[in-house]
């Protein structure tokens, strides 16, 4: 069935970066655009970004400029977001999130979530 | 960027009520809301997409409507299984915002 499998925790010190990776499996990767979405704990949800794994073409928030990079691999299905320097706001769970047109735009399909703990 | 304000952000209600959130945008974006039911400690799941549209295997007990800047999640009659923190959000345009999100929680 289609499904989107994250990578597991992690744990990072203040100022290092974190790699999260999205299998995606059951549709083509190529097919849909990916996006981002995080959650601190005890907060609401927060749009990083967006990636074309069609193309590479990506966009983000504001607020993660020159810290976050999304990337792709089609011969794994996997995409990824990387985000760098981190800090202790940063403490979260990461969740990929398929955008569907047929739906205007809406994501159905969600990984089951990466929590990125940041701590000294 | 686009507001999405939701109210109430939190509510009690009992097993049978019909349960209204309501989710306001700060700009004019015909349909393009969506509403997602969250559980603790799982991801967001896609209930109503296009402002009305019931995603497949949702109950019918859900419904969605509004366009331009004001819209609605209605729960005709509230099950046990849906305690839960709901949150709309728009797919007019990036960044894709979303509400501040609604607690139901159980009376």
């Amino acid at each position: 069935q289609v499904q989107l499998v994250q990578s597991g925790a992690e744990v990072k010190k203040p100022g290092a970066s974190v790699k999260v990776s999205c299998k995606a499996s059951g549709y083509t990767l190529t097919t849909y655009y990916m996006h981002w979405v995080r959650q601190a704990p005890g907060q609401g949800l927060e749009w990083m970004g967006i990636i074309n794994p069609s193309g590479g073409s990506t966009s983000h928030a504001q607020k993660f400029q020159g810290r976050v990079t999304m990337t792709w691999d089609t011969s794994t299905s996997t995409v990824y977001m990387e985000l760098s320097s981190l800090r202790s706001e940063d403490t979260a769970v990461y969740y990929c999130a398929r955008e569907t047109r047929n739906s205007l735009f809406a994501f159905d399909i969600w990984g089951q979530g990466t929590v990125v703990t940041v701590s000294s | 960027d686009i507001q999405m304000t939701q109210s109430p952000s939190s509510l009690s209600a009992s097993v049978g009520d019909r349960v209204t959130i309501t989710c306001r945008a700060s700009q004019s974006m015909s349909t393009y809301v969506n509403w997602y039911q969250q559980k603790p400690g799982k991801a967001p799941k896609l209930l109503i997409y296009g402002a009305s549209s019931l995603q497949s295997g949702v109950p019918s007990r859900f419904s969605g409507s509004g366009s331009g800047t004001d819209f609605t999640l209605t729960i005709s009659s509230l099950q046990p299984e849906d305690f839960a923190t709901y949150y709309c959000q728009q797919s007019y345009n990036t960044p894709r915002t979303f509400g501040q999100g609604t607690e139901v929680e159980i009376k």
